[in-house]
């Protein structure tokens, strides 16, 4: 089934660990976008890539890298996870920007869970 | 005070209520969104809005450019209706996406 495919769905790791995210889509999207999504809070932006090879900061990017080498996929990674950084984490990919313009579909996974202990 | 505010936090109806989900903003907008996360944490994009009223199926988005405000209006509910709904808006210029806390809604058979 086409889609966003984040791997993996769930994950605990112990403070200074690290860790990689990944998220594929097969639709051709050239936008691509790590959320994470808290208790009480809105979903933030982390980071995001318009492109292959691009990538660029979100509204709350320390702690975290991406890399985007190939065009389906889009990697987040945790270099020391904190306990801040328990949350779930949803990958979205859309062909122009993410809800830019009427009728823009867009596509999100279906959330990995991290916990930091 | 966040930018988008949603009400209620969560909502509980019995099937085939009329259902109403409030979102308010306090930023000038380009657009609003209204999105479905089903349980299984899937965000799907069920409406776009820079104006008036959009229709699909049982599902009715309305927004007040003026009084800042939209609402998401579910006709004869129906348990598989049951999710998290989220609010977002583009800000006018810098087109940043701000989303809401979201409203869990619950119908029971």
């Amino acid at each position: 089934n086409a889609g966003v495919t984040q791997t993996p769905k769930f994950r605990v790791l112990k403070t200074g660990q690290s860790m990689t995210l990944l998220c594929a889509q097969d639709m051709n999207h050239e936008y691509m976008y790590w959320y994470r999504q808290d208790p009480g809070m809105g979903l933030r932006l982390i980071h995001y890539s318009v492109g292959e090879g691009t990538t660029a900061k979100g509204e709350v990017p320390d702690g975290y890298n991406v890399s985007r080498l190939k065009k389906q996929n889009f990697l987040l990674g945790l270099e020391s996870a904190a306990p801040s950084q328990t949350s779930v984490y949803f990958c979205a990919s859309s062909l122009p920007p993410l809800f830019a313009s009427l009728d823009t579909e867009a596509f999100f996974g279906q959330g990995t869970r991290l916990t930091v202990v | 005070k966040n930018e988008v505010e949603q009400s209620p936090q969560n909502l509980t109806a019995q099937e085939g209520e009329f259902i109403t989900i409030n979102c308010s903003y306090s930023v000038g907008i380009s657009a609003l969104h209204w999105l479905q996360q089903h349980p299984g944490g899937g965000i799907v994009s069920l409406f776009m809005l820079s104006s008036g009223k959009k229709k699909h199926g049982r599902l009715i988005a309305t927004i007040n450019i003026q009084e800042k405000h939209s609402s998401l209006h579910i006709t004869a509910s129906h348990p598989r209706d049951s999710a998290v709904y989220i609010c977002a808006v583009r800000s006018r210029g810098n087109e940043k996406l701000t989303f809401g806390t979201g409203t869990r809604l619950t119908i029971i058979p």
